[in-house]
């Protein structure tokens, strides 16, 4: 079964620390893909990882995947309330254009 | 570019009538995708088209619903007829298709509402 588990599911944390996102994916692929997802909004693409080892950074988030592993990792540095938001990862299996979701990881960021 | 465009923006109809949604791509890109999402089953993908032509419906819930591409700027759902539990909001998505990175675009989405 092709299938996507992300954990935690809901985060609370407060601004300036610091947190991981995982994503474990149930088969091989070297195509992962993170999306932010504000309330009510639509989803806005952050991060595609093309290869094992692969590590890609924007302001507070940085990206990394490891394909042996099947998992990838979302990272947050010291987090502002504007992070605030859904993230969701989803692969990419091979031979086909479709994206297999994760259920998403709240994200609250509070003062 | 003006990104994936869908319309309506909102829907609200009642049950047992036909819904139309619209979905016009981002110029250039070969692959279009619909995607359905609630709180209680997350974002679910129903269809996608690749050069025009169905490549996976198998997340096409039942037969009341259908979906087309009569060109590689237009493509449509329809739901006929609407229940209640059709509700939901629909994301069209679109991508150039291409192996090594398919990253998709996302449309607004359409928030439908089924009294």
């Amino acid at each position: 079964e092709l299938k996507v588990e992300q954990n935690p599911l809901f985060l609370s944390m407060q601004e300036g620390k610091n947190y991981t996102i995982y994503c474990n994916y149930s088969t091989t692929s070297d195509r992962l893909y993170w999306y932010r997802q504000d309330p009510g909004k639509s989803l806005e693409s952050l991060f595609v990882l093309l290869s094992n080892g692969a590590v890609k950074q924007e302001g507070r988030l940085m990206a990394s995947l490891d394909t042996k592993a099947r998992l990838s990792t979302l990272h947050i540095t010291a987090a502002v309330h504007d992070l605030s938001a859904t993230y969701f990862c989803a692969f990419s299996t091979y031979n086909t254009d479709k994206l297999i979701f994760g259920t998403g990881t709240r994200l609250q960021v509070f003062p | 570019d003006a990104g994936v465009i869908q319309s309506p923006r909102h829907e609200v109809t009642e049950m047992g009538q036909e819904v139309t949604l619209r979905c016009k791509p981002i110029s250039g890109h070969n692959s279009l995708f619909w995607y359905r999402q609630t709180m209680m089953r997350g974002l679910e993908l129903l269809i996608y088209f690749n050069n025009n032509v169905p490549i996976d419906d198998s997340g096409m819930p039942e037969d009341r619903f259908s979906a087309k591409m009569p060109n590689a700027s237009f493509s449509t759902l329809k739901i006929q007829p609407s229940e209640p539990r059709d509700s939901a909001v629909y994301f069209c998505a679109s991508s150039l298709g291409l192996e090594g990175s398919d990253t998709q675009y996302f449309g607004p989405g359409t928030r439908l509402t089924v009294l």
